[in-house]
C-alpha cells in the first residue's frame, strides 16, 4: 500500500523563524509532489509543486525533493501568525491508476507573534 | 479560468436518509475528478475519482457511491447514511493525471 507520511505536530516556532515541514512516501515510484495549506474549517489549497530532485523556490517559500531517500520537504522563512495551518504533502505515482492522488495526515504548524 | 462548485456547505442528516452531494467543475472539458473525505483531526481519505463520463473508480468499499452523469458534474451518494460517515467532504480535479489538484469549498456533513 502506497503511503504518505508526515509528522502531525504541532509545530511550533516564533514568528520571523523558519519553518521546517517534512514528508515522506513509500514508493520509489513517486513521480509528482504537491505542498498544501489548509486553514482550519477551509479546503487545502495549493502552495507549490516539485518534480525533479531538488530545490524550487516561490517567495517565503522552497520545497526540495530527495528522491533518492523518498524525502520532500517545505522550508517556510520569515514565518508569519497567518501562515498558521495544517500542511499537506501529496505524492502521485507512475504507472498508478490515473488520478492517484494520495494525501499525507499533515502537520500543524503554529506560528507565534 | 476554471473554478469548481461544490455544495451544500454544511448538511446534517439523520442515520438512515440518504444522501446527495454535487460538484460541478467549469471553464475546462474532461477533468479528472475526486471524492474525499476528511474525518476530524484525520487526513484526506481518497473515495472515488474519475476520468471520465461513467468512469468511477473506488478507493475504498463502503456504503458510498458515486456517479459522473455529464463531463464536469460529479455526485456522491449513499441510499443509508452511518454515523461514521460524518466528516468534510472534498471534492476537486485536475487537468491531466499526476498534476496538481484544485478543490471546491468543501460540503461539512454531520450524521446525528
Amino acid at each position: 500500500q502506497k503511503e504518505v507520511e508526515q509528522n502531525s505536530g504541532p509545530l511550533s516556532v516564533p514568528e520571523g523563524a523558519i519553518a521546517s515541514l517534512n514528508c515522506t512516501y513509500s514508493d520509489r515510484g513517486s513521480q509528482s509532489f504537491f505542498w498544501y495549506r489548509q486553514y482550519s474549517g477551509k479546503s487545502p489549497e495549493l502552495i507549490m509543486f516539485i518534480y525533479s530532485n531538488g530545490d524550487k523556490e516561490d517567495g517565503r517559500f522552497t520545497a526540495q525533493l530527495n528522491k533518492a531517500s523518498q524525502y520532500v520537504s517545505l522550508l517556510i522563512r520569515d514565518s508569519q501568525p497567518s501562515d498558521s495551518a495544517t500542511y499537506l504533502c501529496a505524492v502521485t505515482w507512475y504507472g498508478g491508476s490515473q488520478g492517484n492522488l494520495i494525501f499525507g495526515k499533515g502537520t500543524k504548524l503554529s506560528v507565534k507573534p | 479560468s476554471q473554478t469548481i462548485h461544490q455544495w451544500p456547505a454544511t448538511l446534517v442528516q439523520p442515520v438512515g436518509s440518504p444522501l446527495s452531494l454535487e460538484c460541478t467543475v467549469e471553464g475546462t472539458s474532461n477533468p479528472n475528478l475526486y471524492w474525499y473525505r476528511q474525518a476530524a483531526g484525520r487526513g484526506l481519505q481518497l473515495l472515488f475519482y474519475s476520468v471520465g463520463i461513467g468512469q468511477i473508480s473506488s478507493e475504498v468499499p463502503q456504503n458510498l457511491s458515486a456517479s459522473r452523469p455529464q463531463d464536469r458534474q460529479f455526485i456522491l451518494s449513499s441510499k443509508k447514511l452511518l454515523l461514521s460517515d460524518s466528516g468534510f467532504y472534498l471534492c476537486a480535479w485536475n487537468p491531466t493525471p499526476n498534476t496538481e489538484a484544485f478543490f471546491g469549498q468543501g460540503t461539512r456533513l454531520t450524521v446525528v
